[in-house]
């Protein structure tokens, strides 16, 4: 089946350094989402991204569709321990057969120093 | 707010018995609903589509009459399942996409079940 690649797996930062995370595939998407997920809880959207060498800001956080549309990066600015959770990428196939299901990586778990 | 609301956020049930999720969208109208399950520290797993006046559609490895799926309305997507075991204890998530927009998927609040 089709996978994306998430890294890093985890992640133990220092508050206010900033953060980087990436997924790639060997498959071509046409549409890449970043959710953060905290315990117990579902995703929450944070950037959706739809065109190739697309660069979209939320605030901190800033993320990016790859020009070869198979990767995608998420930045996240002067962390604060709030930022904590696990964050994951997700990729819509551009492939009509898949009908339209996003296949998700396996997420980066980001934890914080205070 | 929130746009995908799922309910109970956590159920505790014994084993033998069924137990139904309910997804609702709150503010539109979702043809499609999706139904993942989560283990811990892992990613999500599609396990089905829901498709509004229509049968599911099962990923495969997804026991079609374990994990019974209705879609009775546009707003409204349930998941039941049937004859729970221990194993079956998992973090159920739901999530739609709004009409006309092919991209962004909104995620329910996620149900925590504990099959005893």
């Amino acid at each position: 089946g089709q996978q994306l690649n998430q890294s890093p797996q985890s992640m133990f930062i220092q508050e206010g350094e900033d953060v980087s995370m990436n997924c790639t595939s060997s498959s071509i998407f046409n549409t890449w989402l970043w959710y953060k997920q905290d315990p117990g809880e579902g995703p929450v959207l944070l950037i959706a991204l739809y065109k190739a060498g697309e660069l979209t800001s939320n605030g901190r956080l800033t993320a990016q569709f790859g020009i070869t549309r198979k990767d995608s990066f998420l930045n996240i600015s002067a962390s604060i321990p709030s930022d904590v959770g696990i964050y994951f990428c997700a990729g819509q196939l551009s492939d009509r057969e898949y009908g339209n299901k996003l296949v998700f990586g396996a997420g980066t778990i980001l934890r914080v120093k205070s | 707010g929130a746009v995908v609301s799922q309910h109970p956020s956590w159920v505790i049930c014994k084993s033998g018995t069924s137990v139904k999720i309910e997804c609702r969208s709150l503010d539109f109208q979702a043809t499609t609903m999706f139904w993942y399950r989560q283990f811990p520290k892992q990613s999500l797993m599609l396990m089905a589509t829901s498709n509004e006046g229509s049968k599911a559609t099962y990923e495969q490895g997804v026991e079609k009459d374990k994990f019974l799926i209705n879609h009775a309305s546009l707003t409204l997507s349930t998941l039941t399942v049937t004859s729970a075991h221990p194993e079956d204890s998992s973090f159920y998530i739901c999530s739609a996409r709004r009409p006309m927009n092919t991209g962004e998927l909104f995620f329910g609040e996620g149900s925590r079940l504990t099959v005893l």
